[in-house]
């Protein structure tokens, strides 16, 4: 059964830093990794998707990357900004599942003015 | 912009009421789902389908039933509402098949089981 963790469960960090979000999973076997973003209260929103032939995706400040064969997964959030603080969920889509996404219960993310 | 609306955002029912929730989406997309959510427990997956008049069965299905007659409406029904199910429920839509688009979320209704 696919298993994903995200470690850490919070982190905190000053305005400008660059930081890296882990996400890792237990059956390689998947078609796709995605990660979002949530604010509280609110739902999810689609931040990039690496499908399994790919090692990275790219979106402004965002850079996601995919290691099938370790089960690992970042996102790198370059120059960080009070706006990004939310939650960050990664899930993949496993092989023979198709459609169903498994997903971390996230990292909470606090950037400090 | 894909936009998928669920029609409360706070609900307030009583044990043992039957309890509807309603989600739009006006992409066109063909896969349509249902999540709840649960601190420490993250996104299950309780229903999905992939086309009109179609469901499956996802992780934790029981207590619950799903409707699909138009393809832009995914509506989630609670048969008999239990306190247990108190919970952040998530739709989501997508198109394609095998994982070739992101999924779309709706904001959420946070259902109140009394």
């Amino acid at each position: 059964k696919q298993e994903v963790t995200q470690i850490p469960a919070a982190l905190s960090v000053p305005e400008g830093e660059n930081l890296v979000l882990n996400c890792s999973f237990t059956d390689s076997a998947i078609y796709n990794l995605q990660w979002f973003r949530q604010d509280p209260g609110k739902g999810l929103t689609s931040l990039l998707l690496i499908q399994s032939s790919q090692r990275e995706q790219t979106s402004g400040r965002l850079n996601a990357s995919l290691d099938k064969s370790s089960g690992r997964s970042t996102l790198y959030i370059a120059a960080s900004q009070p706006g990004d603080s939310a939650t960050y969920l990664c899930a993949v889509m496993g092989g023979g599942a198709t459609n169903k996404l498994i997903f971390g219960t996230g990292t909470l993310l606090a950037v400090q003015p | 912009d894909v936009k998928v609306t669920q029609s409360s955002r706070y609900l307030v029912k009583r044990t043992g009421e039957k309890v509807f929730l309603e989600c739009v989406q006006d992409m066109d997309h063909e896969n349509m789902f249902w999540y709840r959510q649960d601190p420490g427990l993250g996104l299950r997956l309780i229903y999905f389908s992939y086309d009109v008049k179609m469901k499956e069965k996802g992780d934790i299905p029981e207590g619950y039933s799903v409707s699909r007659e138009k393809k832009e409406r995914f509506s989630l029904i609670l048969e008999s509402a239990s306190t247990n199910q108190t919970s952040m429920y998530l739709c989501a839509s997508s198109f394609g098949s095998t994982g070739q688009s992101p999924l779309h979320f709706g904001n959420g209704t946070r259902l109140t089981v009394t």
